[in-house]
């Protein structure tokens, strides 16, 4: 089955540690998304890439680096310098970069403490 | 980035009713999108409807799209416990950037 997967579900870390989260996706989709999602909001957008090799920062960029060295991932880094990295992050993708749907991954909940 | 706003944020309802939630945006758009989260999930997409759609249904939804009115609303029919979730709207923004509302909460009572 064609889909997104984030891993892991849940991770915590210590403050002041960097943390990497996973985005595999088999859909053969060109467009990648990074979202982030605090209790009671919106999606909030980090960072975004249109096609391999190529990203964009988001709303929220600071405190966060990605890359998208292969088609099928999109690695998402909190660094240190995030200064409220606890949250609910989501992973999607789309066919292409406009008007097409979103699919997305489960999500990972970091909590730094 | 331009948002829609959903109106109202929380709804409770009884198995069988229908269940109406509005999404209101600020700027013209080329089309409007609907999505479905259950509690610690990923968004799941409901519906895309584009600015020159009034109408749109798929199965026991269905969307309309006002544009003079910069509104759309999502219509469940026959609720079901298993629609137990939040409800978001989501816009093309500045860049063609996909700009979600705050959700709305639904919850279907058996």
């Amino acid at each position: 089955d064609g889909g997104i997967t984030q891993s892991p579900k849940y991770l915590f870390r210590k403050e002041g540690q960097n943390v990497t989260l996973s985005c595999e996706q088999n859909l053969n989709h060109d467009a990648m998304y990074w979202y982030r999602q605090d209790p009671g909001q919106g999606l909030r957008l980090i960072y975004y890439s249109q096609i391999v090799n190529d990203f964009q920062k988001g709303d929220i960029a600071e405190g966060y680096s990605v890359s998208r060295e292969k088609k099928e991932s999109f690695p998402l880094t909190v660094t240190s310098a995030q200064k409220n990295p606890t949250a609910f992050y989501l992973c999607a993708s789309s066919i292409e970069w406009r008007n097409s749907p979103l699919h997305f991954g489960n999500g990972t909940r970091l909590t730094v403490t | 980035s331009q948002q829609g706003e959903e109106d109202p944020q929380a709804l409770s309802i009884q198995e069988g009713e229908n269940a109406t939630m509005n999404c209101s945006y600020k700027t013209s758009i080329n089309n409007l999108q609907w999505y479905r989260q259950n509690s610690g999930r990923g968004l799941v997409h409901l519906i895309l409807i584009r600015s020159n759609e009034r109408e749109k249904h798929s199965g026991r939804l269905r969307v309309t799209l006002d544009t003079s009115k910069k509104s759309s609303s999502l219509l469940i029919t026959a609720s079901r416990a298993a629609d137990t979730a939040s409800y978001f709207c989501a816009t093309p923004g500045g860049n063609n950037r996909l700009a979600f509302g705050k959700g709305n909460q639904v919850v279907v009572i058996p």
